[in-house]
């Protein structure tokens, strides 16, 4: 266990349904990040936010996708009118900004990942 | 273009046995290099970080290399046990000037089967 929850872990829904997922992160760490994983192939990056900021999206993220993290620390992923082609294992990941040190260990941002919660679009 | 590779694509051992996995990647400016491991169904959780100065690092019965001359990495596993059996997946950070986030970029992984 990283530290980092998501919920649910597991949604299955129709094609045209909206779905939303939440990823907590660990408490101290400012930096969140959303990624998809499809079979076979490793994360690809969707957006991340520093505090309440949405810093960086990627092309990936269609206008039927909008991410949120209204207060800093939980994060929102929201899916309208979703097609079978989301169906994907979205990751969650948060750090700390900058490099910092535990026990004398650099961190390089180093991102823990969340269980991720598996979407299947009917 | 940045891009992670990594070789084999799956590949299966007998418990007690050794192997070894290969990522090549073409990221600039190089920042540092992970190697995650992800078990079905679960998030990737770190294994190693290497930056460029660093040319080994060992966790466990886990023990990465980093050539950053010709941009190549492996990951032994020694002695490999059944629970081994996941995703390795090889992942690149590039530096951001700007003062952003060090961009991940994630190779595909290897799936890795240890049989008894």
């Amino acid at each position: 266990d990283t530290g980092v929850s998501q919920d649910p872990r597991h949604k299955i829904t129709k094609r045209g349904q909206n779905v939303t997922f939440r990823c907590d992160p660990i408490s101290e760490h400012n930096r969140l990040y959303w990624y998809r994983q499809t079979l076979g192939q490793g994360p690809e990056f969707l957006t991340y936010f520093q505090n309440e900021a949405q810093l960086e999206k990627s092309r990936l993220l269609s206008d039927r996708f909008s991410a949120e993290r209204p207060k800093g620390s939980f994060s929102t992923l929201e899916i309208q009118r979703t097609e079978q082609g989301d169906s994907a294992m979205y990751l969650c990941a948060s750090s700390l900004r900058g490099v910092g040190t535990s026990g004398g260990q650099a961190l390089y941002n180093e991102q823990f990942f969340g269980p991720g919660t598996r979407l299947t679009v009917l | 273009k940045n891009q992670v590779e990594q070789s084999p694509q799956s590949l299966i051992i007998l418990e007690g046995k050794n192997c070894t996995l290969q990522c090549n990647y073409t990221v600039s400016p190089f920042s540092n290099l992970r190697w995650y491991k992800q078990d079905t169904g679960r998030g990737p959780v770190s294994l190693t970080i290497m930056t460029f100065s660093e040319n080994t690092k060992s966790n466990g019965r886990y023990t990465a290399t980093l050539d950053a001359d010709t941009k190549q990495s492996s990951l032994h596993i020694t002695a490999s046990q059944l629970s081994d059996s996941a995703s390795y997946i090889c992942v690149v950070s590039a530096r951001k000037f700007s003062g952003g986030y060090n961009k991940l970029i994630f190779g595909a992984g290897t799936r890795l089967a240890v049989h008894p």
